[in-house]
């Protein structure tokens, strides 16, 4: 199974301030079909998941554009350029490419 | 306004089974696959499974193969998972998602607890 790594799994942020969340494959996720099926969710506590980000980069429709998805490959990031109080919970990233579809451990956002 | 409504969770007895639904409205539910996805108390998400639109194609996670089995009435637009021989290791929320890997919108239930213990 492909091993998704998060970095940091605790991220505390002064509001206002920008945060940042890497993902790492143990190997490419670039589809056969060309495509790079890497996508991050945001957990609130107490909510389900909440998809923000598909294919590396394309914010799902709602999603304020302080979240950023970056990558290629094996390494990916989530960037949100101002952290707003709404923010606090877990992020997750997962690769929807090989089968079966795996998650990362999840980084916690709060704020300081 | 697309709903997803799971039901069916419970406490279970080690061994035991269990059938979880997820209820879906607001959208032709015959023309999406479908997956399970769980997520153990404190803990991380796990994809469990997808079923194809008609239910002719269903992708297991390893660790849950040959004790569960999703399946799926598109005439009565709902989703199923049957859960048998259950662990301690398969207590979790269940949460029933129509997921796109593209830039079909997803949507996700509020979940069903199953918990598995003596």
């Amino acid at each position: 199974d492909v091993v998704m790594t998060q970095s940091p799994l605790s991220l505390p942020v002064t509001l206002g301030q920008p945060a940042s969340i890497s993902c790492r494959s143990s190997q490419s996720l670039v589809d056969g079909d060309g495509n790079t099926y890497l996508t991050w969710f945001q957990q609130r506590p107490g909510q389900s998941p909440r998809r923000l980000v598909y294919k590396v980069s394309n914010r799902e429709s709602g999603v304020p554009d302080r979240f950023s998805g970056s990558g290629s490959g094996t390494d990916f990031t989530l960037k949100i350029s101002a952290v707003e109080a709404e923010d606090v919970g877990v992020y997750y990233c997962m690769q929807g490419t090989h089968w079966p579809w795996t998650f990362g451990q999840g980084t916690k956002v709060e704020i300081k | 306004e697309v709903q997803l409504v799971e039901s069916g969770g419970g406490l279970v007895q080690p061994g035991g089974s269990l059938r979880v639904s997820c209820a879906a409205s607001g959208f032709t539910f015959s023309s999406y696959w479908m997956s399970w996805v769980r997520q153990a108390p404190g803990k991380g998400l796990e994809w469990v499974a997808n079923i194809r639109q008609d239910g002719s194609e269903i992708q297991y996670v390893d660790s849950v193969k040959g004790r569960f089995t999703v399946s799926r009435d598109n005439a009565k637009n709902s989703l199923f998972l049957q859960i048998n021989s259950l662990r301690a290791e398969d207590t979790a929320v269940y949460y029933c998602t129509r997921f796109s890997r593209g830039p079909l919108q997803n949507y996700w239930g509020q979940g069903t607890l199953v918990t598995v213990s003596s």
